[in-house]
């Protein structure tokens, strides 16, 4: 199985401020088909089944506003929220879609200084 | 507009078979990989499965030899069937809607989980 590992385990910063949370993968997640990284950026709010953030790395989903952003490829990621707003409090996950299973990291929870 | 409900027992004893359904409403049921994971509670999400509209499934080898998922496209939903259940299996556990894009070449370029259901709490307890 890959092994996903994301840094660090929470993550506090000031509204307005930027959030990056790390994500590695114990293989390359680079794939020729398509050339793509298969990489998918989650977040979960408390209460709440997981939203789709990032895919292919660093591919925003519709609706996803513009202050989350991904980068990264091989086997480091990075998911960076630019300027911190309250409804960004959540625990963020990455998964890869490599090969199967389909491996998450374990979590990053951000919440506000 | 997608919407995933699921339903089914949430209270097992050791050694009982969960069992879940997840019901799909709107949209397309064929062109997607129908997903269950699961989540201990203050834990992280652990992926179970997946089941594609033919019935063709995959699952993570750490459940497999316990695990059955089935399609009924009839009624577009889709079942989880996890037997001999332990307390290690106590989690949230959701279904999930995988998406892909068929690139110029017909493959299918997964994105990951875009649905989800609401989530069901299973607990196994003697």
């Amino acid at each position: 199985d890959i092994v996903m590992t994301q840094s660090p385990d929470s993550l506090s910063v000031s509204l307005g401020e930027r959030a990056t949370v790390t994500c590695k993968s114990s293989q390359s997640l680079y794939h020729g088909l398509g050339e793509k990284n298969y990489l998918v950026w989650y977040q979960q709010q408390p209460g709440q089944p997981p939203k789709p953030l990032i895919y292919w790395a660093s591919t925003r989903n519709s609706g996803v506003p513009d202050r989350f952003s991904g980068s990264g490829s091989g086997t480091h990621f990075t998911l960076t929220i630019s300027s911190l707003q309250p409804e960004d409090v959540a625990v963020y996950f990455c998964q890869q879609y490599l090969s199967t299973p389909f491996t998450f990291g374990p979590g990053t929870k951000v919440d506000i200084k | 507009q997608v919407q995933l409900q699921q339903w089914g027992a949430g209270l097992l004893k050791p050694s009982q078979t969960l069992y879940l359904t997840c019901a799909v409403y709107g949209g397309s049921f064929s062109d997607y990989y129908w997903t269950w994971v699961r989540q201990p509670l203050g834990k992280g999400l652990e992926w179970i499965g997946e089941i594609n509209h033919s019935g063709s499934t995959t699952y993570n080898p750490a459940l497999e030899s316990r695990l059955t998922m089935s399609v009924d496209t009839s009624t577009n939903e889709i079942t989880l069937s996890l037997h001999s259940v332990t307390a290690a299996d106590t989690a949230v556990y959701f279904c999930a809607r995988g998406t892909y894009f068929r690139d110029t070449r017909g493959y299918n370029l997964r994105v990951g989980l875009d649905s989800w259901g609401q989530g069901t709490v299973v607990t196994v307890s003697s």
